[in-house]
């Protein structure tokens, strides 16, 4: 059974069009997280939610909207795509924010903006 | 500002060629550094976790240590199937920082 699914794991579309990443984990952590892994793979955090409730929001453009409908979900919405927006963005989870245990991570969403 | 900075950026080496990867580190209030490992077209897999200076941990091929400055991944005797992209993240109390990580390709 996966942990953190992800979907979906490729997405293609037009610069300027709204989507949606799903996240969601089994594993009954209470802090979930975005990351964005550029063409270097450089994995940078985006944001990260405890219990349904933003704490970190690391100077992400406001087109990057976040929406967590319960603790094992976490969602990314992001509006106006743009051209600098291709890349991995990947969802991890943890126990609790401030437990200094390891994040557990999904495989993936591929962005490419066209 | 803290970082986390890995080196090298890519290593081949030869099936059973033991080697190190370095992962330096400037993070005030540091609670933990991780290892993870990346294989292609996947997430991060959780290998270690370090949390004192002096501490190790071992598994299969790979052990990590820990200094105040640095920490080490050292791949003893690797088969091809230890190539991966090997991360370490230092744990802040407010967040991970990531390094970029070292390729490591194991050639057989």
């Amino acid at each position: 059974d996966t942990a953190v699914s992800q979907t979906p794991k490729y997405l293609v579309t037009q610069m300027g069009n709204d989507k949606s990443i799903k996240c969601e984990q089994n594993l009954g952590h209470d802090t979930m997280y975005w990351y964005k892994q550029d063409s270097k793979k450089f994995l940078k955090i985006m944001f990260s939610y405890n219990n349904k409730e933003l704490i970190i929001n690391e100077t992400v453009p406001n087109r990057f909207s976040p929406k967590s409908p319960d603790k094992a979900h976490l969602n990314l919405h992001i509006n106006s795509l743009e051209l600098g927006d291709s890349a991995v963005y990947f969802c991890a989870s943890s126990q609790a924010v401030d437990s200094n245990q390891p994040q557990h991570f999904g495989d993936g969403t591929r962005l490419s903006i066209l | 500002e803290d970082q986390v900075t890995q080196s090298p950026e890519a290593l081949r080496l030869q099936e059973g060629e033991s080697s190190s990867l370095n992962c330096s580190y400037t993070v005030s209030g540091l609670r933990g550094l991780f290892w993870y490992r990346q294989d292609p077209g996947k997430g991060p897999e959780f290998l270690f976790t370090l949390y004192s200076a002096g501490e190790e941990k071992e598994k299969e091929r790979l052990k990590a240590t820990l200094t105040k400055k640095e920490s080490f991944l050292h791949i003893t005797a690797p088969k091809p199937e230890d190539s991966a992209t090997y991360l370490c993240a230092a744990d802040r109390d407010d967040k991970i920082i990531f390094g970029k990580g070292t390729r490591l390709h194991i050639l057989p």
